[in-house]
């Protein structure tokens, strides 16, 4: 069974500080990874992807891979209230793509 | 409006009654596939669809059945639904393989009771 895993929080950060999401996964033979982010109530939508280690960076997010660990993370810089959701991580191997159980992020103002 | 369209959006239903939830994409989409999503679990692939007639199980298939005659559609289908199965279902869609973002229907709250 492929796991990939996230701690559930919720991770409380105040506004302008910098949010850490972390998430780990089982399967070495994974390819890609991706970042959600789900309004309460709402769908997922897409952040970020990575494929490669190292860090990719899109505006106030830095996505970080590193496969000998199996260790994907999340950086969000100088976070607002509006980024308060719950963020999934996802890890695809072949056709299947399987999702962690997703981090709770409360930004204080 | 490129779009995932899910009916119905909310439903209560009984042990035992077959319902069928449908889901429609217009952005020509060969990929197709069906989750679940329970508190603390994430999302869990049901059913996945990479074109018309290609079908194949996700995750936690059990108890549930698709298809996908036209490129368009795939309904999800519970001959039998039991309790369980009360969970909010998303479908998804992918131009291709090989693509990377997911366009998500708006979800399906499913009550069994």
């Amino acid at each position: 069974q492929k796991e990939v895993e996230q701690n559930s929080g919720p991770l409380s950060v105040p506004e302008g500080a910098i949010a850490s999401l972390n998430c780990t996964y089982s399967d070495r033979g994974s390819q890609s990874f991706f970042w959600y982010r789900q309004y309460s109530g709402k769908s997922p939508e897409l952040i970020m992807f990575i494929y490669s280690n190292g860090d990719k960076e899109d505006g106030r997010f830095t996505a970080q891979l590193n496969k000998a660990s199996q260790y994907v993370s999340l950086l969000i810089r100088d976070s607002q209230p509006s980024d308060s959701a719950t963020y999934l991580c996802a890890v695809k191997a072949g056709n299947m793509l399987t999702f962690g159980g997703g981090t709770r992020l409360m930004v204080k103002p | 409006e490129a779009q995932v369209t899910q009916n119905p959006r909310y439903l209560i239903t009984v042990t035992g009654k077959k319902l069928t939830v449908t889901c429609s994409q217009n952005m020509n989409h060969e990929y197709m596939s069906w989750y679940r999503q329970d508190p603390g679990l994430g999302l869990r692939q049901i059913y996945y669809s990479m074109n018309v007639e290609v079908t194949d199980k996700g995750d936690v298939p059990e108890g549930y059945k698709v298809s996908r005659k036209e490129k368009r559609n795939f309904p999800l289908i519970l001959e039998s639904p039991s309790p369980n199965q009360t969970s909010l279902y998303f479908c998804a869609s992918i131009p291709g393989y090989g693509y990377n973002e997911q366009f998500f229907g708006p979800g399906t709250r499913l009550t069994v009771l």
